[in-house]
């Protein structure tokens, strides 16, 4: 079952711009994950923010986590067209002992 | 590049075929993890192999079977394939199977099922 939806499903922007995908989730977790896949390929482990985090930062990646509401944004600053891919989050532990749940997917397109 | 290798990367097969996929994971990784993905779609958990046994399922069917050997390589087998069945296979290895433990994913092996 899937558990997380991304928001948008798609989104284009230009290069240099930011860029957000929001996902929610419907039960209690110990983390959420980014991922980014390219192309139908394997995907890669972007970021991963405990339930008990708020913010976190990796190089141009930001994500916020409001387990309130259960949500996430993963913020992508000063896009480049490198960044095109599809971008996934995936929440662990809490309900599920043992696996990742998965949204859709935001679909990313940075125009040159 | 994760160290998670898979093969082969493309194979095409008619329905009622069986098919055997295969993974080799991360040095240092005791659990592999098998997703199927179609097209548009995320990632869809199959089921979890954690020192040779299996550790969690998913709701797919018994048609889709695993091994998992001692050098923690795995295979994915699903007898009697459907048109459905045709999709982005994927595995996963990770250091331990706590849910939500960090997953590092092999390239996939795309099926297609006529």
């Amino acid at each position: 079952s899937q558990q997380g939806e991304e928001d948008p499903q798609a989104l284009s922007i230009q290069e240099g711009e930011n860029a957000t995908m929001n996902c929610s989730y419907k039960t209690s977790i110990n983390n959420l994950q980014w991922y980014r896949q390219n192309s139908g390929r394997g995907l890669v482990h972007l970021i991963l923010i405990r339930s008990n985090e708020r913010e976190k930062h990796s190089g141009r990646l930001r994500v916020t986590l409001d387990t309130s509401k259960k949500s996430s944004s993963l913020l992508i600053t000063a896009s480049r067209a490198a960044d095109t891919a599809s971008y996934f989050c995936a929440t662990g532990g809490g309900d599920s002992n043992y696996q990742l749940i998965w949204g859709a997917g935001t679909k990313l397109i940075i125009k040159p | 590049e994760t160290g998670v290798t898979q093969s082969p990367t493309h194979l095409i097969k008619t329905r009622g075929q069986q098919v055997t996929l295969r993974c080799s994971s991360q040095s240092g990784h005791n659990t592999v993890s098998w997703y199927q993905q179609a097209l548009g779609q995320g990632p869809q958990f199959i089921f979890q192999y954690y020192r040779e046994e299996e550790n969690g399922r998913g709701n797919f069917p018994p048609r889709f079977s695993g091994l998992q050997f001692p050098n923690y390589s795995s295979e994915l087998n699903v007898n009697a394939l459907e048109l459905d069945d045709s999709a982005l296979y994927l595995c996963a290895s990770s250091a331990t199977p706590v849910g939500g433990e960090t997953q590092y994913f092999g390239p996939g092996t795309r099926l297609l099922v006529l």
